[in-house]
């Protein structure tokens, strides 16, 4: 049990919608970061948070934004959904700093684009 | 730019083998190189943390190890068991505490 809690599970759009994907944090993190992950393949960085943030950003469009909240737990938000944005979208959280960069996941929201 | 490659994509083995899970890299600054495993439609679950500094580490019946300066690591599993099965997927992590993962290697245990 990793403590970081996704929602929804599973979620279904249609093309040009706006979503949004939310996550806890597990107890103590300050750092959360989102991945996307095409089936079959590895996940993807799109960006990170620390103590509210934006701290990384990966070769994501800016209609992929987010927030991070006080109590640490964070939002993702897709615009203008696309086809190719069908996915499992994935949460870590870790503590923060130097000397501990294990990185801790979420079970994923998997989003189904039509 | 850092990739990461997973050999091989796919792997089946008779349950009670120990078997051999391998990580490259490209880029060998990195912070640290992190082991996990997925099962299918689910979450990572965290298997290992090797720091950069640190050349092995293990959790029960399994084993990491880093070369950092040849850009690889391996995973040994031993004596596999029919749970075992899922998605191994290896991840470095080069300073920006951001991960660039591989492919994943895909095993099956057969009982």
């Amino acid at each position: 049990e990793t403590g970081v809690t996704q929602s929804p599970t599973h979620l279904i759009k249609t093309r040009g919608q706006q979503v949004t994907l939310r996550c806890s944090s597990q107890s103590g993190h300050n750092t959360v970061s989102w991945y996307q992950q095409a089936l079959g393949q590895g996940p993807q960085f799109i960006f990170q948070y620390y103590r509210e943030e934006e701290n990384g950003r990966g070769n994501f469009p800016p209609r992929f934004s987010g927030l991070q909240f006080p109590n640490y737990s964070s939002e993702l938000n897709v615009n203008a959904l696309e086809l190719d944005d069908s996915a499992l979208y994935l949460c870590a959280s870790s503590p923060g700093g130097r000397l501990n960069t294990e990185a801790f996941f979420g079970q994923g929201t998997r989003l189904t684009v039509v | 730019k850092q990739e990461v490659t997973q050999i091989p994509a796919a792997l089946s083995v008779p349950e009670g083998e120990n078997l051999v899970l391998n990580c490259s890299f490209t880029d060998s600054a990195i912070y640290n190189l992190q082991w996990f495993r997925q099962d299918p439609g689910k979450g990572l679950t965290s298997l290992l943390l090797i720091q950069s500094s640190q050349r092995e580490q293990t959790s029960g019946r399994l084993n990491a190890s880093l070369d950092k300066s040849s850009g690889r690591s391996t995973l040994y599993i031993a004596a596999s068991q029919p749970g075992d099965s899922a998605t191994y997927l290896c991840a470095v992590e080069a300073g920006s505490y951001q991960l660039t993962f591989g492919k994943g290697t895909k095993l099956s245990v057969i009982p």
